[in-house]
């Protein structure tokens, strides 16, 4: 099964918005309401931004948002902060009953 | 809060075993599975599969089918990851986290670097 698609990398500045996508197909991204998103920063373990497409665990900011379109997830980041500069992962799930992972995004603030 | 945390490096030769362990806090053991995801170094995440807590079901992700055993050992609230015939291609950390798809990962252990030489 190969990994869901990303950008490998994205930038933007302090304040601005970004999006960071992440395509699959009918038989798991865009089959099943179960797109997560993950920031990991270096040397660090991922951490969980966004679950169910959209959904916010707690704590974490609202700046963090997801939705999807059809075969393809997406994660907005508003009001860009230098803490948000990390690698960036989409998962979902998949009609084989497993976890698909993304490629990555590395995003850095300039 | 619930908490994971997984035991210390390993070094393998070529052909051994390796076993990672990762003990759960804070939460009911009981109520969640565990998924192992693995992350080669300057790599992507991959996942490995996942082990109810409940009834120790498992389900392996099909490229580890044969070499991974997932376990659990309710009485200590630790989870096991098990992988044989190790190559080179096995370097990497691997990291335990709570759940799989719904409820999401979350949290994650600290990750576990397994080194094979090669």
């Amino acid at each position: 099964q190969s990994a869901l698609t990303q950008p490998a990398s994205v930038s933007g500045s302090p304040g601005q918005s970004i999006t960071i996508s992440c395509t699959g197909t009918s038989s798991d991204v865009g089959g099943y309401n179960y797109v997560s998103w993950f920031q990991q920063h270096p040397d660090r373990a991922p951490k969980l931004m966004i679950y169910d497409v959209s959904n916010r665990p707690s704590g974490v900011s609202s700046r963090f948002s997801g939705s999807k379109s059809g075969n393809t997830a997406s994660l907005t980041i508003s009001g860009l902060q230098a803490e948000d500069e990390a690698d960036y992962y989409c998962s979902s799930y998949t009609s084989s009953f497993t976890l698909l992972f993304g490629g990555g995004t590395k995003l850095t603030v300039l | 809060q619930a908490q994971l945390v997984q035991s210390g490096p390993e070094v393998k030769r070529p052909g051994a075993s390796v076993r990672v362990s990762c003990k759960a806090s804070g939460y009911i053991f009981l109520n969640y599975g565990i998924s192992w995801v693995r992350q080669a170094p300057g790599q992507g995440l991959e996942w490995m599969g996942w082990i109810s807590a409940y009834d120790r079901k498992t389900n392996y992700a099909q490229k580890f089918q044969g070499r991974v055993t997932m376990t659990t050992d309710t009485s200590t609230s630790t989870a096991y990851l098990e992988l044989r015939s190790l190559t080179s291609d096995d370097t990497a950390v691997y990291y335990c986290a709570r759940g799989a798809v719904s409820p999401p990962l979350d949290p994650w252990g600290q990750g576990t670097l397994v080194t094979v030489p090669s």
